[in-house]
């Protein structure tokens, strides 16, 4: 089954403490990228990838990391969390370029206090 | 930043009536649109998608893009009780150094009254 998971899928956190959110599909796609939804702000874009090690930032980068040594995966690292990282967060991934069909993971509820 | 725009209502149909979701765009080059459902709290499932004028039917759905007025619409027919979800219209965005993948706009919450 064609899929893209994401772990965990609940997180709540302290301010501070590194934590990466796991990004993984099985769709042999060269596009992967992470959104975060906030209520009233829609979906916006933190980073995307186009293909393995070759990564761009998105519309909201700041606080976050990623890295794509591996076509299937695709990982969200917060270095040091803060409260206003606290939103939900989708990984999605696309055949060849990111204008095409988007399929979204189960999405990262986190909360950080 | 291009940019996608819908009314975040909530836009509330009587069961069996016809839904009509509007979605308008900034940029008259964009060529591809997609409409997501999305249930609370979970992920954006797409439903359709549209890339050249005119209409696009797939079962109770029609999507229709209209690239004059630069309008994007949703159609459901037979409106049902579990079509009351959030419908997020996307299309494509360039940021300036190079692609990155859709725009989404906010998403217009629909009600299916019984």
């Amino acid at each position: 089954e064609a899929q893209v998971t994401q772990n965990p899928r609940y997180l709540i956190t302290v301010t501070g403490k590194k934590l990466t959110v796991t990004c993984s599909q099985n769709m042999n796609h060269e596009y992967m990228s992470w959104y975060r939804q906030d209520p009233g702000l829609g979906l916006r874009q933190i980073y995307y990838s186009m293909n393995v090690e070759v990564t761009d930032k998105g519309d909201v980068p700041e606080g976050y990391k990623v890295s794509r040594k591996e076509k299937r995966n695709f990982p969200l690292i917060l270095e040091s969390p803060s409260p206003n990282q606290t939103s939900l967060y989708f990984c999605a991934t696309a055949g060849t370029s990111g204008y095409n069909e988007q399929f979204f993971g189960p999405g990262t509820r986190l909360t950080v206090l | 930043q291009k940019e996608v725009e819908q009314n975040s209502g909530p836009l509330s149909v009587p069961e069996g009536a016809i839904a009509s979701l509007n979605c308008t765009y900034s940029d008259r080059g964009s060529q591809s649109f997609f409409w997501y459902r999305q249930y609370s709290g979970k992920s954006p499932e797409l439903i359709m998608s549209i890339y050249s004028n005119g209409d696009k039917e797939d079962g109770r759905f029609t999507a229709q893009l209209n690239k004059a007025s630069q309008y994007v619409s949703l159609l459901i027919r037979d409106s049902q009780p579990s079509d009351s979800a959030t419908y997020l219209c996307a299309g494509p965005a360039i940021s300036g150094g190079g692609a990155d993948g859709l725009t989404f706009g906010k998403g217009t919450h629909l009600i299916i009254q019984p």
